[in-house]
This record gives structure tokens, sequence and C-alpha cells, in this order.
């Protein structure tokens, strides 16, 4: 069962345009969204994330838009650059006793911008 | 800072043969480790868990196992390689209670053959 759907898979982009990706999610005892960045044979690395008592949190270029009655979040990329070419996930958590946190994660959005 | 290691790099095996790829999380104590595999179009998979040293969960039954002898490095092994089993392994940590936040390693890129 896919907990979180993730689309598109691919995604192209003019520079200076702007990136859209949306999640959506099954379990409402999430209490925790992140997205993360990979660029090919590298590790994903935690861009940024956001918890379900606000609609919206920006860093930079980046910005994610809650919807906690509907069940989605997106990640919105303004002024996309060359350099945001990557794959994006987008997870979802919920704390457990013990410090185990377990990430469920969407299938990945490859995203290319094209000068 | 946290820095976290995994070794090799990239592997080629043959099928039959035995694995053991290696995670060593620097600059923190007591941290939870996690093996993932990402397969191509299929986002990333947890495999096992790691709360404490000697302390390991599996969440997807399959022809790996994991071990922590230190707190800080989490081994992943299998005794005989499948053609399944290739992918592309990440080790990740977080910190307890205090953080959700998981930090990923470089990756282990692996063929079995």
């Amino acid at each position: 069962q896919q907990q979180v759907k993730q689309s598109p898979q691919s995604l192209i982009v003019q520079k200076g345009g702007i990136s859209i990706i949306n999640c959506a999610y099954e379990n409402t005892a999430f209490d925790y969204f992140p997205w993360y960045q990979q660029f090919p044979g590298k590790g994903p690395a935690l861009l940024i994330a956001i918890r379900p008592d606000v609609s919206e949190k920006k860093e930079g270029r980046f910005t994610i838009s809650f919807n906690k009655s509907a069940k989605q979040f997106s990640l919105h990329i303004m002024d996309s650059q060359p350099g945001d070419s990557a794959t994006y996930f987008c997870a979802a958590s919920k704390s457990r006793s013990g410090g185990y946190q377990k990430v469920t994660f969407g299938i990945g959005t490859k995203l290319q911008v094209i000068p | 800072s946290q820095t976290i290691h995994q070794w090799p790099a990239t592997l080629v095996q043959p099928v039959g043969s035995p694995l053991s790829l290696e995670c060593t999380v620097e600059g923190t104590s007591n941290p939870n480790l996690y093996w993932y595999r990402q397969a191509a179009g299929r986002g990333l998979q947890l495999l096992f868990y790691s709360v404490g040293i000697g302390q390991i969960s599996s969440e997807v039954p399959q022809n790996l196992s994991a071990s922590r002898p230190q707190d800080r490095q989490f081994i992943l092994s299998s005794k005989k390689l499948l053609l399944s089993d290739s992918g592309f392994y990440l080790c990740a940590w977080s910190v307890g209670l205090a953080s959700d936040e998981q930090y990923f390693g470089p990756g282990t890129r692996l063929t079995v053959t």
C-alpha cells in the first residue's frame, strides 16, 4: 500500500519558471512532512520540512504548501535554475516511542530545468 | 559537525557471493541508524533500522541481514547474493526524539551479475 502518492514522476521546467510537485498521504497520524533532494549518484539531502500546524513554509526559493483537510502537500520551486535539476522525494512520518522514526517516501519526481 | 560514511561506493558481485556494506557516523552519539534500498522508479525502501548496539529491526523479509557492533557502525550483509539484490543502498541516521530529520550517506551502488 502506497501511503504517500507523489506526482508527477518527471517534470521539465524552463529556467526561471516555477516547479510544482504534489504529494498526497493517507495516514492522518503523520505529523512530519520533509522533502529530500537527490542528485545522481548521491544520497538524498533534506531540503525543507513542515509540520501540520502550519499551512506554508518558505526557505529561499523553496516553499511547502500544506493542506491538512485534503491530506496534500506540495513543493514549489520559484525561479527554477538548471542547478535544481535533481530527483525530489516527498515523505511523511509519525513519531514513535524509543526515538525511532519511520519515514514513508513518495516515488520521486525527476526535475529537469532547461536553459 | 556530523558526517556519515559508506563504503564501498560501488560494488560488482556475482550471484551467490557474500556481501558486506559498512556505514559509520561521526560527530554524534547513540544515533538511530537505517538501511534503505533504492531501485529505479521505486523510491526508497526501508530495510533495517537500529536504535542501539545489537538492536536490529527488519522491515522487509529478504536475503539480507544487518548488524550494529558499535554505537556508530552499521553493517549490511548477505550470505548469498541474488540478482534482485542489485540497487543503490543508502545508510541514514537520526537522533532520537529531539529530531525527526534523517541524514543520508553517499550510498553504495551494488550490481549483482
